[in-house]
């Protein structure tokens, strides 16, 4: 598996753009790269998938550099519902299943 | 509505004291799995199942067994609950088809049990 590194924590301010990148040296070919988010005491929320390149849908962007030994999660304009824990998780397209989330990002966003 | 269910979703407990937290979805997925969460150790996988019948072990499973007899449930047991096991728990599914997995995994509202 595919070990990744975020950093524990950010803050920011609303209405600001937040870039939390996560390091994964030793992805493997088939592995994609997923992002979650997670507010306390909920279930974790699938925010984002990519391969390579970039991936935008109406709630992130995904940017994911040609080596792909790291990505990082673009959240536009966040406001205070956005303070949460965010998970980078690398892992397989097939097969084995383990999924490791790891300890994640706390972004804070204050007023 | 497309969820997946977990009861109880608060339990106290005793050391040594059978206990089994259901786990059940409605979206006919294959793949589920459950989780712990502990304060700063983030989200950390027991076991999985592929399909019915076909479960696996994840990162912690020690103390903990499972069993997949249905698609839309996956019940986990803990045969002798020791106080290292309180912690948040959540059961989480998602498709699985064509050998890959689809990663928008469904997670359930948790289950937090404390063990005296």
């Amino acid at each position: 598996l595919a070990k990744t590194t975020q950093p524990i924590s950010m803050d920011s301010y609303e209405g600001q753009e937040v870039n939390i990148t996560c390091s994964h040296n030793n992805i493997a070919t088939n592995d994609y790269i997923t992002w979650y988010q997670q507010f306390p005491s909920q279930g974790p929320r699938f925010i984002i998938q990519g391969y390579k390149t970039k991936v935008t849908n109406e709630v992130a962007s995904l940017f994911i550099p040609a080596d792909r030994k790291s990505s990082t999660l673009s959240l536009p304009r966040v406001s205070l519902s956005d303070t949460a824990v965010y998970y980078c998780l690398v892992d397989r397209s097939s097969g084995y299943s383990t999924l490791t989330f790891g300890k994640g990002t706390m972004l804070l966003v204050s007023p | 509505e497309a969820q997946v269910t977990q009861n109880p979703r608060y339990l106290i407990t005793v050391t040594g004291k059978k206990l089994t937290v259901t786990c059940s979805q409605n979206m006919n997925h294959e793949y589920m799995s459950w989780y712990r969460q502990d304060p700063g150790l983030g989200l950390r996988q027991i076991y999985y199942s592929m399909n019915v019948e076909v479960t696996d072990k994840g990162d912690v499973p020690e103390g903990y067994k499972v069993s997949r007899k249905e698609k839309r449930n996956f019940p986990l047991i803990l045969e002798s609950p020791s106080p290292n096991q309180t912690s948040l728990y959540f059961c989480a599914s998602s498709l699985f088809s064509s050998g890959r997995m689809e990663y928008e995994q469904y997670f359930g509202p948790g289950t937090r049990l404390t063990v005296t």
